[in-house]
């Protein structure tokens, strides 16, 4: 079964405005990730958080990570047009060490 | 730039063809993946080298064949593929294939299958 799902599935805010977007997923985690790809490229890794943080930054990025719930968010704040781009979502089961179950993604438009 | 580049970045096969992708990775890691992207579906792990053994095949159909004959270059030679083949193929690269290890991505070889 899908591990990670993200919500919601497109976003679109104009350039200044703050984007969050969600990740919820199934079974115990070893840790999660978030990933960026613009559109028909590679992907490229943009902060991960262990199943023991709770919240971490990372320049105009913040991640926090709620096991109770088995969520967590992505906040971007004061967005910008080249931030326009999918954004995924990633876990690494307990069990399974280095298996990434990424989740069907948000697209991010973010208008000039 | 990620480290890792993906070769051919477009690819237009029959279904009787075949042909190889090949991924390869600058970055001194010892484990790579492939990846499947297809539209409206999440990414799909397919395979795992770690130290160049396969660690991990996903279910995948037997059309798909990977190599892997050092720890910088990883192969997905593909034959006698279908239509529903077709999509973005991404490679990674990893540290260790540990939990902790970000995976580096490569641009993605897009497969059309007609």
């Amino acid at each position: 079964s899908q591990q990670g799902e993200e919500d919601p599935q497109a976003l679109s805010i104009q350039e200044g405005e703050n984007a969050t977007m969600n990740c919820s997923y199934k079974t115990s985690i070893n840790n999660l990730q978030w990933y960026r790809q613009n559109s028909g490229r590679g992907l490229v890794h943009l902060i991960l958080i262990r199943s023991n943080e709770r919240e971490k930054h990372s320049g105009r990025l913040r991640v926090t990570l709620d096991t109770s719930k088995k969520s967590s968010s992505l906040l971007i704040t004061a967005s910008r047009a080249a931030d326009t781009a999918s954004y995924f979502c990633a876990t690494v089961p307990l069990r399974n060490t280095g298996k990434l179950i990424f989740g069907q993604g948000t697209t991010l438009q973010v208008k000039p | 730039e990620t480290g890792v580049t993906q070769t051919p970045r477009h690819l237009v096969m029959g279904m009787t063809n075949k042909k190889s992708l090949k991924c390869e990775q600058h970055l001194g890691h010892n484990a790579m993946y492939w990846y499947k992207q297809s539209a409206k579906k999440p990414l799909e792990l397919m395979f795992v080298y770690s130290l160049e053994e396969r660690v991990e095949n996903n279910s995948v159909p037997s059309r798909f064949s990977p190599e892997c004959p050092n720890s910088s270059h990883l192969f997905l030679h593909l034959h006698t593929l279908q239509p529903e083949d077709s999509a973005l193929y991404l490679c990674a690269s990893s540290h260790s294939g540990r939990a902790r290890d970000t995976q580096y991505f490569g641009p993605g070889t897009r497969l059309t299958v007609l």
